[in-house]
């Protein structure tokens, strides 16, 4: 079974670009959640989409959007990028009971 | 709001001792907490859950504690080996109804050959 697929790995951006980040989980998985790593923050929940429907929001300004497909394969977006964004962001999807995250290896996001 | 604290950012410990990690959290009665696992530069992997009426959750050479009066988790290695190094996660869901994990900072162990 495949795992989670985030592409692309790695990225580098200009303040004030926007970018578009794209997870597919494990095949069967509903539920798709992404995550911001800093070194100073930590792992910090953004958002979880569920059957195409945004079921739970983290703390983080509008720029911060996504978006799931009847696949279950989802996007994030990052609109009119800051030098604070830069960090991995982590997708991950869960099985059906919903106790376990399976990870994918991230996106490395620099801000320049 | 809900919140994970991990006791210690970093771990040193000698090979073929026993490494213990800590989470308290608060502000919540989580059903369950997690562990994980994360090496530089790659998504978390899920190592155990234990749910709180379990007292203790075991799985090869690991051991999982949790204390619902301590609001505490405890996380064991035993016999611990260096390619046991990495940084070791504690986490749990907001709810038991959709998947906004709060992650605990986590604890860098290192162990020394």
């Amino acid at each position: 079974k495949a795992g989670v697929t985030q592409t692309p790995r790695y990225l580098i951006k200009t303040r004030g670009q926007q970018v578009t980040l794209s997870c597919s989980p494990i095949s069967g998985h509903r539920s798709v959640s992404w995550y911001q790593q800093t070194p100073g923050q930590g792992l910090q929940f953004l958002f979880e989409y569920f059957s195409e429907t945004q079921r739970n929001k983290g703390n983080f300004p509008g720029r911060f959007s996504g978006r799931q497909f009847s696949n279950s394969r989802s996007e994030m977006n990052v609109s009119t990028l800051e030098l604070g964004d830069s960090a991995l962001y982590l997708c991950a999807s869960t099985n059906s009971e919903g106790t376990e995250a399976f990870f994918g290896q991230g996106t490395r996001l620099t801000v320049v | 709001s809900q919140k994970i604290e991990q006791n210690s950012e970093a771990l040193n410990i000698q090979e073929g001792k026993t490494a213990t990690l800590t989470c308290n959290y608060t502000n919540y009665s989580p059903a369950y907490l997690q562990w994980y696992r994360q090496d530089p530069g790659r998504g978390p992997v899920f190592l155990l859950l234990i749910r709180e009426n379990e007292k203790e959750k075991r799985k090869e050479r690991l051991k999982v504690t949790f204390d619902t009066t301590l609001k505490q988790s405890l996380f064991h290695i035993t016999a611990s080996q260096p390619a046991d190094s990495a940084t070791y996660l504690c986490a749990t869901a907001w709810d038991n109804y959709g998947q906004n994990f709060v992650f605990g900072p986590g604890t860098r162990l290192s162990v020394l050959p």
